[in-house]
């Protein structure tokens, strides 16, 4: 597929489990982007990365969140001890280059979370 | 990011048009107005994009008045399957990478 992908597409944990979330984007994009979508609203910036580096996390909402992309291409968002607030989609996006050359973010489909 | 007003849902029926204003009247110089639409279960999905003028593609046409405080995003004949969630965005992509979608207008469309 030429798309973003992200696995798995549902997951539901128990308050307090640790969670790991994987965004495979459109092959060669340099900049990926996590957001987080509530129920009813628009997706929320996380972070962004410019291949391997990590370069904007100020979305991140807590320090139980974490995200890392070591080769410059797939890309996995952990959540620590997690919380009820935490269940959300979480959506990746991707796009070709660094921001400054203004072309858009391609979005995966998400991850919803459930914590129970 | 330039702060967006649309309005929260429309309904229209199979084969209308649907005409969807966005307001941002403190839109900086070299911000773009670009949309995005949000089937259910589905990550946002790039529409168009525009600075000035009109702007079309094989989706929609984007209206843009010479004062670009507004904006219309214009779907033509629209389906069952144009029922989505759209956002308006404002904002120099450039340096405003953290898209801010707000709460989107739900267009609901009946046959």
């Amino acid at each position: 597929g030429a798309g973003v992908s992200q696995s798995p597409r549902y997951k539901v944990a128990k308050r307090g489990q640790d969670v790991a979330l994987r965004c495979d984007p459109i092959s060669g994009h340099v900049s990926l982007f996590w957001y987080q979508q509530a129920l009813g609203q628009g997706p929320e910036f996380l972070t962004y990365f410019q291949n391997e580096a990590q370069l904007d996390k100020s979305g991140l909402p807590s320090d139980r969140f974490f995200a890392e992309r070591p080769e410059g291409s797939v890309s996995t968002l952990k959540i620590q001890r997690t919380q009820q607030e935490d269940s959300a989609v979480y959506l990746c996006a991707s796009s070709p280059s660094a921001p400054e050359r203004n072309q858009p973010q391609h979005f995966g489909d998400g991850t919803r979370l459930s914590i129970l | 990011l330039a702060k967006t007003t649309q309005p929260i849902s429309m309904d229209s029926y199979e084969g209308q048009e649907v005409n969807i204003t966005c307001s941002h009247n403190n839109i900086a110089t070299n911000d773009y107005i670009t949309w995005y639409q949000q089937f259910p279960s589905q990550g946002p999905r790039f529409i168009i994009q525009g600075y000035k003028t009109k702007v079309t593609n094989e989706v929609a046409s984007l209206f843009i008045p010479a004062d670009r405080k507004s904006s219309t995003l214009s779907l033509p004949r629209v389906s069952l399957s144009d029922t989505a969630v759209y956002y308006c965005l404002v904002g120099d992509l450039s340096n405003d990478y953290k898209l801010s979608f707000g709460a989107g207008t739900t267009v609901t469309v009946r046959a």
